[in-house]
């Protein structure tokens, strides 16, 4: 149970193109969905929280009109990279959790999607 | 094999030794921790969790030590296998962070045969 699908996992895009990509809880409703951004060979980053049906919250340096997030329904959080620039290359991963605002159930992560803007 | 200190990077162990990862956590407020594997170009696995009432909980050859004293967490694997080759991180987690998590840096386990 608490399968997380993320797609696609691999784009090579041009510099200036919109990438969306999709995160898709399997078995479960997901009130709250979780965008990190992930170096080489570092940690996760934060980028911001979405909850179903509501507005998301980014995290402080996180620009929201560069990196746009839908949660438009239980099962579906997606984010969009606009106007895509080499520096934006990176390993994106959504995780989520089955109930909104809940602290102390584990994350169920996706499997990452790489994104290279050449 | 075990890793002391704030992480280090790395830790090498013996197929079949047991390993011992270490975390220090950073607020005192924290109390819902998480142990994840992650292996390379892969999201983060679920490994165990812990809640602050409790200071050991053991899984399938895991077992999570809580020392919240010394805000002190480790993750202990039984007879190391290549397969547990991957990053280990701990996050940490509290009430008024409404289900956000905090990562820590990491430690790649590297299982020789």
């Amino acid at each position: 149970g608490a399968v997380v699908s993320q797609h696609p996992s691999r784009v090579i895009c041009k510099s200036g193109t919109s990438v969306k990509i999709e995160c898709r809880s399997l078995d479960f409703q997901a009130t709250t969905m979780f965008w990190y951004r992930q170096f080489p060979k570092k940690s996760l980053m934060l980028m911001a929280t979405s909850n179903e049906g509501s507005k998301a919250t980014y995290e402080q340096g996180v620009e929201k009109d560069k990196f746009l997030i839908n949660h438009a329904s239980l099962t579906l959080s997606t984010l969009t990279v606009t106007s895509a620039h080499p520096e934006d290359s990176s390993f994106y991963i959504c995780s989520a959790t089955a109930r909104q605002g809940s602290y102390n159930q584990p994350q169920h992560f996706g499997d990452g999607t790489r994104l290279s803007i050449l | 094999g075990e890793n002391v200190g704030l992480h280090l990077p790395t830790l090498s162990v013996q197929e079949g030794d047991n390993s011992i990862i270490n975390c220090a956590y950073s607020n005192s407020a924290s109390d819902y921790f998480i142990w994840y594997k992650q292996e390379s170009g892969k999201g983060p696995q679920f490994i165990i969790d812990i809640r602050s009432n409790m200071d050991k909980r053991q899984g399938q050859r895991v077992t999570v030590l809580l020392n919240k004293t010394v805000k002190h967490l480790s993750l202990q694997i039984a007879a190391t296998q290549p397969g547990d080759s991957a990053v280990y991180f701990c996050a940490e987690n509290r009430r008024s962070n409404t289900g956000k998590l905090i990562f820590g840096q990491g430690t790649t386990l590297q299982v020789k045969p």
